[in-house]
């Protein structure tokens, strides 16, 4: 199976930040990469798919990029509905493994 | 409007098998573009991706637990089921399904989720 790694695990930070989530597979899967926020007691919700593709609906503050193995999400501006967990997911195979989780708390 | 929804016990006990169905509305189970996953997650971790089944009925498992794993859909039910055997305490998870869309460039990513159903293991 493709294994997703994601860095950091957790990360603090301040409402109006920039910040930078990485993710990176253990083998090339192009652009086949998605990511997804989750809150407390919530499932998932899409923010980008096929590495750079915002989702409908979702803020243009949520940017993704890259390509192969390495993978980024930024958040140009955090805003306090931010702070959640987000998961990288490969659909390069089709066993659509996620990454470990980053959760995003506030500083 | 589309819609998820996972339904199965709240409990089941060591060794026993699970079986969860998710009803889906507002698409077909037969669209060649949209396939449906089981994702669970133990409280407090990552989610984990469990199984898949497309639209021409083929699977996918993931391969650490493929041994304990069956889906199945009734397309005329709109229903996708899981079963998982030989239950442990370490399953014990919310379990969601998800359905899978496949835009025009193979690109695919879950773009409606259940609500989630907590499943605990114990005796």
């Amino acid at each position: 199976d493709i294994q997703m790694t994601q860095s950091p695990s957790s990360l603090s930070a301040s409402v109006g930040d920039r910040i930078t989530i990485t993710c990176r597979a253990s083998q090339s899967i192009s652009r086949f990469l998605n990511w997804y926020q989750q809150k407390s007691g919530k499932a998932p919700n899409l923010l980008i798919y096929a590495a750079s593709s915002l989702q409908s609906g979702v803020p243009s503050r949520f940017s993704g990029s890259g390509s192969g193995t390495d993978f980024t999400l930024t958040i140009s501006s955090l805003q306090p509905e931010d702070f959640a967990t987000y998961y990288c997911q490969q659909n390069y195979s089709t066993t659509y493994t996620f990454g470990q989780g980053t959760k995003l708390e506030i500083k | 409007q589309v819609t998820l929804k996972e339904s199965g016990p709240v409990l089941v006990k060591p060794t026993e098998t699970l079986t969860l169905t998710c009803t889906v509305s507002g698409f077909s189970l037969s669209n060649a573009r949209m396939g449906v996953s089981w994702i669970r997650q133990p409280p407090g971790k990552a989610l984990e991706w469990l199984a898949h089944i497309f639209s021409n009925d083929e699977k996918s498992y993931s391969t650490s637990l493929k041994n304990r794993l069956t889906i199945s859909k009734d397309t005329s039910k709109s229903q996708v089921v899981l079963t998982m055997t030989n239950m442990d305490p370490v399953d014990t998870a919310t379990y969601y399904c998800a359905r899978l869309l496949s835009d025009g460039y193979n690109y695919n990513y879950f773009d409606y989720w259940g609500q989630g159903a907590l499943v605990a293991v114990s005796s």
